[in-house]
Parts: structure tokens; sequence; C-alpha cells
């Protein structure tokens, strides 16, 4: 099971563009990196996965390097309600008895 | 489309109660289901997870058995709760190549 490493905090302003980066060195072959956002008292929501180079949807894009040792949650022009816990999680989709290590998370405070 | 309802809300219970939190899923067939414990500013601790009706799986040793009598239902036990035993718990499913889609959680208070 891949182990991730993600700064604990950060913060931001309004109208920002954000970049949270994850460390998962030992990535394998089948492992896919999924990102989650959660906030107080409330189960995490799935925000974006990928495999490999970029991908966008309506809310992030996620890059992930040739290597794919690490890859980067990228939230354009954040607003205060993007404060949250941000997870980075790497695991095999395709295994149906696979199971994610969480970490503490990157905690983000968006500010005036 | 799918939902997963999990309740009660928020639930305090003396120390050597009983405890069982139910957690059930709508709009799929034969989900995996996972039952995860958050301690405050911590990450998510898986407790036990189950491929199919009747088929548990624990991660860690604990006061705590889960139990999956319908394909849908998944239901978290204590025969006596421990103080350690608080925290935030929170269902899942989860259907292969696809992410985790969370309950909203059960705020567990051991007095």
């Amino acid at each position: 099971l891949a182990k991730t490493t993600q700064p604990i905090s950060m913060d931001s302003y309004e109208g920002q563009e954000v970049n949270i980066t994850c460390s998962h060195n030992n990535i394998a072959t089948n492992d896919y990196i999924t990102w989650y956002q959660q906030f107080p008292s409330q189960g995490p929501r799935f925000i974006i996965q990928g495999y490999k180079t970029k991908v966008t949807n309506e809310v992030a894009s996620l890059f992930i390097p040739a290597d794919r040792k690490s890859s980067t949650l990228s939230l354009p022009r954040v607003s205060l309600s993007d404060t949250a816990v941000y997870y980075c999680l790497v695991g095999d989709m395709g295994d149906s008895n696979y199971q994610l290590i969480w970490g503490a998370g990157t905690k983000l405070i968006i500010k005036p | 489309s799918q939902t997963i309802h999990q309740w009660p809300a928020t639930l305090v219970q003396p120390v050597g109660s009983p405890l069982s939190l139910e957690c059930t899923v709508e709009g799929t067939s034969n989900p995996n289901l996972y039952w995860y414990r958050q301690a405050a500013g911590r990450g998510l601790q898986l407790l036990f997870y189950s491929v199919g009706i009747g088929q548990i799986s624990s991660e860690v040793p604990q006061n705590l058995s889960a139990s999956r009598p319908q394909d849908r239902q998944f239901i978290l036990s204590s025969k006596k709760l421990l103080l350690s035993d608080s925290g935030f718990y929170l269902c899942a499913w989860r259907r292969a190549t696809s992410g985790y889609t969370f309950g909203s959680g059960t705020r567990l208070t051991v007095v």
C-alpha cells in the first residue's frame, strides 16, 4: 500500500489558485491517485482521480508527472467555502479489496 | 443515483453500554462496504470492510464488530463500549474502479 506525504496546512486568499502537492514515492503500477475534500463533521467527498499526466473536471485539476512519484491538486480561484481538509490517496482501483491509507491530510484555510 | 444513509448523526453512550450503527446503500448492488473511524484532527482509520453478504474483514483488533446481513446493509456493533471508542464513524461504499462515497457520519461520545 502506497504511503503519501502532504503538507499539514496551507493558507491562501479568495480568488487565488491553490496547489497542494502530495508525495507518493512507492506508487505501484496499478495505483491511481485520488483526492478527497472533507468539511468538519462530514464524510470525505471525492474531488478528482487520475493515473498520469493531467486530469481536469469542473472543480479541480490534477497534475501527475511522468514518474508518478508525486501529484498536485490545483484549485482555481478558491473561495471561503473551499476551506477544508484535503486528502491525497493512492491505491489499486481495480482491486475490489484494496484499502487506502489515510494520512492527516492538508488543512487548507482560505482567507478573505 | 446511488445514495448512502447512515444514522444516527450523533450519539452519547455510557461506558459499558452496547452500540449499533447502521448504514444502508441505495441505487447499487453488491457494493464493497466500509466502516472507518476518525479521531479529531486525524485521518481515517479503516475498521472493517465487506465484499459481500456475511463477508467481513477486520483491519484493527478492537472492541467492535461488523455484520452485513443484507447486500446493501452494513452494521457496526459493540457489546460494551469503552471511552476509547469515542470518535467520528463513517460508512462508505465503493465499486471496482470508482472512488469512495461516504455517509454523513456518526459522532459517538462515550461518557
